[in-house]
């Protein structure tokens, strides 16, 4: 019930395109959901994040799209750049549980120029 | 904003002997701070919470002899790894949050090899 189930496993996307990935949880206790962007031999860093409360959340190229009902969510990279190139993360956490992050497995990126 | 910063960012030693990451939070007050492992091309894996001032709690199947944490201020957590075996090589991230849990900030990461 913890989990957070993460897809694809990576993703070759032409630049100009839309990248899409997907997220699915099982406990809806779960109240913050937020994406994270590693590239290699760094940490992660934050893009975007929502709570269920909200259906859309853009932040520039990115956008986060939340489905309550479905417990799903996914995050949307328009116009997907090569320096997009990278590995990312969905999290979830609950606030009443220490707000530790569940991360999903990863997808791996990769933008062709 | 929202700096973390890991120190050093890679180590290498030899087997059995001990070694300490420092993760510090550089323009903001980190109540809380998380440590990390993560093998090469999987996810992260939560080793241990630490609150300033309070013992850390480890995740189930983390050995706190083996893996001690001290978070002494609102800007420092040291992660030190005792006695370290081959099998401790790993990448170690920290995270670190406000008194209002999110978001956590990341660090880079220490990389440490065992020989």
């Amino acid at each position: 019930q913890q989990q957070v189930k993460q897809s694809p496993q990576s993703l070759i996307v032409q630049k100009g395109g839309i990248s899409i990935i997907n997220c699915a949880y099982e406990n809806t206790a779960f109240d913050y959901f937020p994406w994270y962007q590693q590239f290699p031999g760094k940490g992660p860093a934050l893009l975007i994040a929502i709570r269920p409360d909200v259906s859309e959340k853009k932040e520039g190229r990115f956008t986060i799209s939340f489905n309550k009902s479905a417990k799903q969510f996914s995050l949307h990279i328009m116009d997907s750049q090569p320096g997009d190139s990278a590995t990312y993360f969905c999290a979830a956490s609950i606030e009443g549980y220490g707000n530790k992050l569940v991360f999903g497995a990863g997808t791996i990126l990769r933008v062709k120029s | 904003g929202a700096v973390v910063s890991q120190h050093p960012s890679w180590v290498i030693c030899k087997s059995g002997t001990s070694v300490k990451i420092e993760c510090r939070s550089l323009d903001f007050q980190a109540t809380t701070m998380f440590w990390y492992r993560q093998f090469p091309k999987q996810s992260l894996m939560l080793m241990a919470t630490s609150n300033e001032g309070s013992k850390a709690t480890y995740e189930q199947g983390v050995e706190k002899d083996k893996f001690l944490i001290n978070h002494a201020s609102l800007t420092l957590s040291t992660l030190t790894v005792t006695s370290a075996h081959p099998e401790d090589s790993s990448f170690y991230i920290c995270s670190a949050s406000t008194e209002f849990g999110r978001p956590q900030h990341f660090g880079d990461g220490t990389r440490l090899s065992i020989l």
